[in-house]
């Protein structure tokens, strides 16, 4: 039951705008976000809580719809440095000592 | 950097011979976690701890065992490889931060190819 991310892949120019998504069919008490550059660890990116707030990582920020068990990553005015996997990891109201990864989003960003 | 290792970084083994991944941390952190990652199927949790003696499983746990007799190592041991298990493992602790959110950061990997 691992949450779905949508797209699988996204390539893009410097300098463009990308949404990625995180959906979950179980109530969810926090998203997190990770990015993976290849061969490296995933690097913590942002949490979001329920009832919380939008969150902001430089350019990057990211939202989170209780009611549809949804959150979305915003990169804007994407750099090279973007480039990576994207994952999303949830927890639930019901256990909270547990991450749940998405199988992830490949983000290419080209000159 | 949370202060996480990993050892050994890469390793070759033969299927059916037990291998024994270690994870170390140095900031007294309750929550542990072994993760593998493997293409197409993200970071799938195996095993955590939430203390001394205290683990739990998780959503591919089979094939695997944990133990943690300190609070600073974790230990994950494969008691008969099979090639199934070749994969990158990540061990990872959560950081609980008083009057802000948890998260958990992550160890530079074990990549374990079972031949």
């Amino acid at each position: 039951q691992q949450p779905v991310q949508s797209p699988q892949a996204v390539i893009l120019r410097e300098g463009e705008d990308a949404v990625i998504n995180c959906s979950s069919s179980k109530a969810l008490y926090s998203v997190h976000w990770y990015r993976q550059k290849h061969g490296e660890a995933p690097v913590f990116l942002m949490i979001l809580l329920k009832g919380g707030e939008q969150m902001r990582h430089e350019k990057i920020s990211a939202s989170f719809n209780e009611k549809k068990q949804q959150s979305s990553l915003y990169l804007t005015a994407s750099q090279l440095s973007y480039s990576g996997t994207y994952f999303c990891g949830t927890e639930s109201d019901y256990n909270t000592d547990k991450l749940i990864f998405g199988t992830g989003t490949r983000l290419q960003v080209f000159p | 950097d949370a202060g996480i290792t990993q050892s050994p970084r890469h390793k070759v083994t033969e299927t059916g011979t037990p291998v024994t991944l270690r994870c170390h941390q140095t900031e007294n952190h309750r929550y542990m976690y072994w993760y593998r990652q493997d293409p197409g199927h993200g970071l799938r949790l195996i095993h955590y701890s939430y203390g001394v003696k205290d683990t739990d499983k998780g959503e591919v746990s089979d094939g695997y065992s944990v133990s943690r007799s300190k609070t600073e190592d974790f230990l994950l041991t494969l008691e008969s490889a099979t090639s199934s298990q070749t994969s990158v493992y990540f061990c990872a602790i959560r950081d609980v931060d008083l009057g802000k959110s948890d998260t958990q950061y992550f160890g530079p990997g074990t990549r374990l190819t079972v031949l």
